[in-house]
């Protein structure tokens, strides 16, 4: 079985801080990962993924996730929080070998200040 | 370009009554998925389709839930004698494929039973 967790319901920063949203994975063998953000009245955005390689992935909107396999994490990070980063955020999970399923997490709010 | 359309928005059944849910994918889209997201959760897979035919339909709840894809475009997804667990906001989305390749989610259909 294939599981997401994102520890964090809530998370706020001051705009032009640093921003980390966290998640952790459980799959039976290599994973793809993916972050996905949702804006107030719109559907489910592509941000970014890991597939293979540098473990550093970027992304849209300045976005950035590390991928560490022995701690099984694939945190969002980007060095400057605007306001309009403010949305919810869903991170998630296939298998290699099960490569149509996703599984996602429950979602983090991110609330960026003026 | 047009991106993953779902129709109704909004639909109000009342319990007992058959609902059908209509998906129109990215043109050019192999792959298509539901998904089932209650409040305040991230999407829960239900199926994924490759083309028309239905490769995992292992999240549909029971057989009360159905799914076809029968010319490898447009989805339905049918809930018969819907219950009040039923109630969700049901998601659709396409990709070029599964595995490596990220979903364009669509607007979702929010469906009510009372």
């Amino acid at each position: 079985a294939q599981s997401v967790a994102q520890p964090e319901d809530q998370v706020n920063v001051a705009e032009g801080n640093p921003l980390t949203v966290k998640c952790t994975y459980s799959v039976s063998g290599n994973p793809y990962l993916f972050w996905y953000v949702q804006y107030p009245n719109r559907g489910l955005q592509f941000l970014l993924k890991y597939i293979t390689g540098d473990n550093l992935v970027k992304g849209s909107y300045g976005f950035e996730a590390e991928f560490n396999k022995s701690q099984t994490s694939f945190h969002l990070k980007k060095p400057s929080a605007l306001v309009s980063d403010s949305a919810l955020y869903f991170c998630a999970v296939r298998d290699m070998a099960n490569a149509g399923k996703s599984t996602f997490g429950d979602g983090t709010t991110l609330t960026v200040k003026p | 370009g047009a991106g993953v359309s779902q129709s109704p928005r909004y639909k109000v059944a009342k319990r007992g009554q058959d609902v059908a849910l209509r998906c129109d994918p990215i043109s050019g889209h192999v792959s298509l998925f539901w998904y089932q997201q209650a409040l305040g959760q991230g999407p829960e897979f239900l199926t994924y389709f490759q083309n028309e035919a239905q490769l995992d339909k292992s999240g549909l709840p029971s057989d009360r839930f159905f799914a076809e894809r029968p010319e490898g475009s447009v989805s339905t997804l049918k809930i018969q004698r819907t219950q009040q667990e039923d109630s969700a906001v049901y998601l659709c989305a396409s990709s070029l494929g599964g595995g490596v390749y990220e979903q364009y989610f669509g607007p979702g259909t929010r469906l009510t039973v009372t």
